[in-house]
Parts: structure tokens; sequence; C-alpha cells
């Protein structure tokens, strides 16, 4: 099945310092999209990427879908305290039937005011 | 209004007894789904149904259940509760089989 590298596993940072984090897959996905997930809540959908090579933007928040379709990288601008939380890469692999959203494993964000 | 909700929110229980989460989204979506959140917060897929129809259904136990009695509901029935199902399960919806997936904000299972 596919494998998605997700790193860092976490980041301490300072508010105002940027932030970069980054997803690895063992195959090729169609799709690449980023999630938060703050305590106690479900995730929420950041950026959805769709084709090879895509750069989108949300705010501070600046993604893009990798040329070879195997990575995606999120990047957070100044960061601020609310950036907190889990952010999650997710790939669709869509060969065949097999709609199967995989995730990564998560990067841990935490924000010193 | 929730878009994707779950119930209950918390649910404690003890080992061998069966318990139900239920799911419901007014999306107007075609497309549901089960994961499952580990305590290392790792998100694994464990059920999907379009327009009712089991699409996906990952290696989970068969004391897992799901039944989607229409487009807008996703339920989950787990029999025989172990202690290794305690974990906070997530119910998702996409407008479409490969679409952005909406999340619910979780059903926190503890097996005692």
């Amino acid at each position: 099945g596919q494998q998605l590298n997700q790193s860092p596993q976490s980041m301490f940072i300072q508010e105002g310092e940027d932030v970069s984090m980054n997803c690895t897959s063992s195959s090729i996905f169609n799709t690449w999209l980023w999630y938060k997930q703050e305590p106690g809540e479900g995730p929420v959908l950041l950026i959805a990427l769709y084709k090879a090579g895509e750069l989108t933007s949300n705010g501070r928040l600046t993604a893009q879908f990798g040329i070879t379709r195997k990575d995606s990288f999120l990047n957070i601008s100044a960061s601020i305290p609310s950036d907190v939380g889990i952010y999650f890469c997710a790939g669709f692999y869509s060969g065949g039937s097999n709609y199967k959203l995989t995730f990564g494993k998560g990067t841990l964000l935490t924000v010193n005011p | 209004d929730t878009a994707v909700s779950q119930t209950p929110k918390y649910l404690v229980t003890q080992m061998g007894n069966d318990k139900s989460i239920k799911c419901e989204q007014n999306l107007g979506h075609d497309t549901m789904y089960w994961y499952k959140q580990d305590s290392k917060k790792f998100l694994k897929i464990m059920f999907s149904y379009n327009n009712k129809e089991l699409i996906i259904n990952e290696t989970v136990p068969n004391r897992f259940s799901p039944k989607s009695p229409d487009k807008a509901h996703l339920n989950l029935h787990i029999n025989s509760l172990e202690l290794g199902d305690s974990a906070v399960y997530f119910c998702a919806s996409s407008q479409f089989l490969g679409g952005e997936l909406f999340f619910g904000e979780g059903s926190r299972l503890t097996v005692l």
C-alpha cells in the first residue's frame, strides 16, 4: 500500500517564525490535502492541491504539489500562537477503484508567544 | 449548523459490551467514511460508503459493522469491545469518491 512520510514529527518555534513541513510518498498521488487538527476537534482542511507543480496559498499558508507527484510541502509564514496544532498531509491515489485517502503521521506544531 | 456531526462525543464502556456511534452529514455528499485515530494520532481509514454502498473495507475486525441507512448517515456498531478499541473515531464525508474530506468532531471511545 501507499506509504506517506511526514516530517518533522514535531516543531517548537517562536511566534513570528516561518515554518516548513513536508510529505513524501512511495507512490504517485493524484491529490494532496493538508489538514490541521486542534485538541478535541476533527481535522480541518487547509489547502487542496490537484496538479503537479501547483502552488496554492491560504492566508499565511502556502502549499505545493511536487513535480514528481510524490511529495508536497506546507509553509506557514509569521507564525502566531493559534497556529498550534497537528498538521497532517494526506494523499489520494485513485488507481483503479481504490480512492483511499492516506494520511501522514502528522507534525505537531508548538508556537511560543 | 454542523456539517458532519457524530454522537456521542464521549463513550466509556466495559470490555465485552456492544456500542454504536452515529454520524450524519448535511452537506449533500455522496461518500462517507469512518477513520480511527490511535493514541499516537495516526489516522487510519476503516470504511468508506458511496451512495450507501460499501466501497472500502480495510482490515478491520468483523466486530466492527458499518451501516448506511441513507446517503446522509453512516453509523458504526462495535460488538464485544476490547481494550485495544479505545481510540477516537472520526466520521467524514466527501462530495464524491476522491473528493476532499470533511470531518466530524470525533467520538472518543474508552474501553475499561
